[in-house]
């Protein structure tokens, strides 16, 4: 089955680190990949997102690119703050009608300290 | 700005109680789903729909039931709560088409004592 692996925190960097978190996934077909936030205390805001191959997606100064040889995802951001502190989670989805369900990774936690 | 709503936020209970955990979307949105959240964060898809009177079981097995009786709400329905059942249920919803993005509600954190 379709399944997303992601690296293992807690993640802790100091601020302005570079941040790498790295995710790979195993799918049938080709799916569309995605990162979600999650702050304490609420629900997942999606991050970024990206639906073919070689597509990067980008905001807030984060950014993933879609690498369908190594089927990874991998989340960077090259001056981490305070405020990005928080669970990561990549995700994909297959656009297969009627059976449309985002497969999550376990989430992984980010903590920034000054 | 997603518009998707829970409440209560935080409901602490005691063991045998019904409880209705509430969701409700004002983007007309044709997909819901029902995600419960363990303390190691992980997510476990238990209920979804994809319209009015269609609702299906999730990933997860759960003794939870839902509803979908009009497009903007799908609550969730525990007919006897035990502390087993103690964890983050996270709402979403999506519309119909390419990306299926979801947006995702605050939560609800259960506690059954």
């Amino acid at each position: 089955g379709d399944s997303v692996t992601q690296m293992e925190g807690p993640v802790t960097l100091s601020e302005e680190a570079f941040l790498t978190i790295n995710c790979t996934y195993t799918a049938t077909g080709y799916p569309s990949l995605f990162w979600y936030v999650q702050y304490p205390g609420e629900g997942l805001q999606l991050l970024l997102k990206a639906t073919k191959a070689d597509d990067k997606g980008s905001n807030k100064g984060f950014e993933a690119t879609y690498r369908k040889e190594t089927t990874s995802f991998h989340l960077e951001k090259g001056s981490v703050q305070v405020s990005d502190s928080a669970v990561y989670f990549c995700a994909l989805i297959l656009l297969n009608f009627g059976n449309e369900k985002l497969t999550f990774g376990t989430g992984t936690r980010l903590t920034i300290i000054p | 700005e997603a518009d998707i709503y829970q409440t209560p936020r935080y409901l602490v209970i005691g063991t045998g109680k019904k409880i209705t955990l509430e969701c409700s979307q004002t983007m007309g949105h044709d997909k819901m789903y029902w995600y419960q959240q363990d303390p190691g964060m992980e997510l476990h898809l238990i209920h979804y729909s994809y319209g009015v009177n269609s609702t299906e079981k999730g990933d997860l097995s759960s003794e939870s039931t839902v509803s979908r009786i009009r497009t903007e709400h799908f609550p969730l329905t525990l007919e006897s709560a035990r502390p087993s059942h103690t964890s983050q249920y996270l709402c979403a919803s999506a519309r119909s088409g390419v990306y299926n993005e979801q947006f995702f509600g605050p939560g609800t954190r259960l506690t059954v004592l």
